[in-house]
C-alpha cells in the first residue's frame, strides 16, 4: 500500500449535475477525513469517519454534500446539484485514531463546475 | 476554536539563502502543530510536527521549526534553500484529542536561481 488514493483526479461537470468522488485510505488506518481546498486557501475540514461511523459532519458545506464509508474502508463524497462555487480541490486523508502525527493526505480530486 | 495565521502569502528568496516562514496560532487548548508542503498538482506532504517535548523540531529536506508557546508561534526555517523547495507551505494545528486539522492560508515559497 503506497498511500491514500483518490479517484478521479480531475472532474469537469456542468452546473446542476451530481458528482461522486472516491477515496481509498491506507489500509490499516481507521480514520478518514475529507477536506476542501479552494484557490489560494488552505484546506478546510468537511467531515471524518472512524471506521464506518461518521463522527463529525456539521462542517459539511450544505445539505448537497454527503459522505459515506459503508464498510469502514473506502469512502465516497457526493455533491448534488453542483454549483460553480463548488469548484475546488477535494482532499482525502487517513490516520490511525489517537496518532495525531500520522495523518496522510491523498493527491486530491480537482472539481471544475462549468 | 483554533485558528492559524500565516503572515506572508508569498516569499521569494534566492537559492542558498536562508528562509523563515511565519505561523501563529490561537487556541484555548493544547495543540499539536504541523507544517505541510504542497508541490504543484500534488497532495500535502508532512514536513514536520510538534507533539510534545523539545520545542525545536527537525523535519525532512533540512527544514526545522520552533514551537514558542508564549508567542503562540511555530515558524518554519531552512538555512539554505534549493530550487526544489519552491512550493506552497501550510501550517496546521489540531486539538489535543483529535486529528482534525485547521490550516493556515499558505505561504508560496519561490526560490530564485
Amino acid at each position: 500500500d503506497t498511500g491514500v488514493s483518490q479517484d478521479p483526479r480531475h472532474k469537469i461537470t456542468k452546473r446542476g449535475q451530481n458528482v461522486t468522488f472516491r477515496c481509498d485510505p491506507i489500509s490499516e488506518h481507521n480514520r478518514l477525513y475529507w477536506y476542501r481546498q479552494t484557490l489560494g486557501q488552505g484546506p478546510e475540514f468537511l467531515t471524518y469517519f472512524q471506521n464506518e461511523a461518521q463522527l463529525e459532519k456539521s462542517r459539511l458545506l450544505s445539505d448537497r454534500f454527503s459522505a459515506e464509508r459503508p464498510k469502514g474502508s473506502f469512502s465516497t463524497l457526493e455533491i448534488q446539484r453542483t454549483e460553480q462555487g463548488d469548484s475546488a480541490m477535494y482532499l482525502c486523508a487517513s490516520s490511525f485514531a489517537g496518532l495525531a502525527g500520522g495523518t496522510f493526505f491523498g493527491p486530491g480530486t480537482r472539481l471544475t463546475v462549468l | 476554536a483554533q485558528s492559524v495565521t500565516q503572515l506572508d502569502s508569498q516569499v521569494p528568496v534566492f537559492e542558498e539563502a536562508p528562509v523563515e516562514l511565519r505561523c501563529n496560532y490561537s487556541s484555548s487548548v493544547s495543540v499539536y502543530l504541523f507544517w505541510y508542503v504542497q508541490y504543484p498538482n500534488q497532495g500535502l506532504q508532512l514536513l514536520l510536527k510538534y507533539l510534545s517535548g523539545s520545542t525545536l523540531v527537525k523535519g525532512i529536506n533540512g527544514f526545522e521549526a520552533e514551537f514558542n508557546k508564549s508567542q503562540t508561534s511555530f515558524h518554519l526555517r531552512k538555512p539554505s534553500v534549493h530550487i526544489s523547495d519552491t512550493a506552497e507551505y501550510f501550517c496546521a494545528v489540531s486539538e489535543d484529542t483529535g486529528n482534525q486539522f485547521y490550516f493556515g492560508t499558505g505561504t508560496s515559497l519561490t526560490v530564485i536561481p
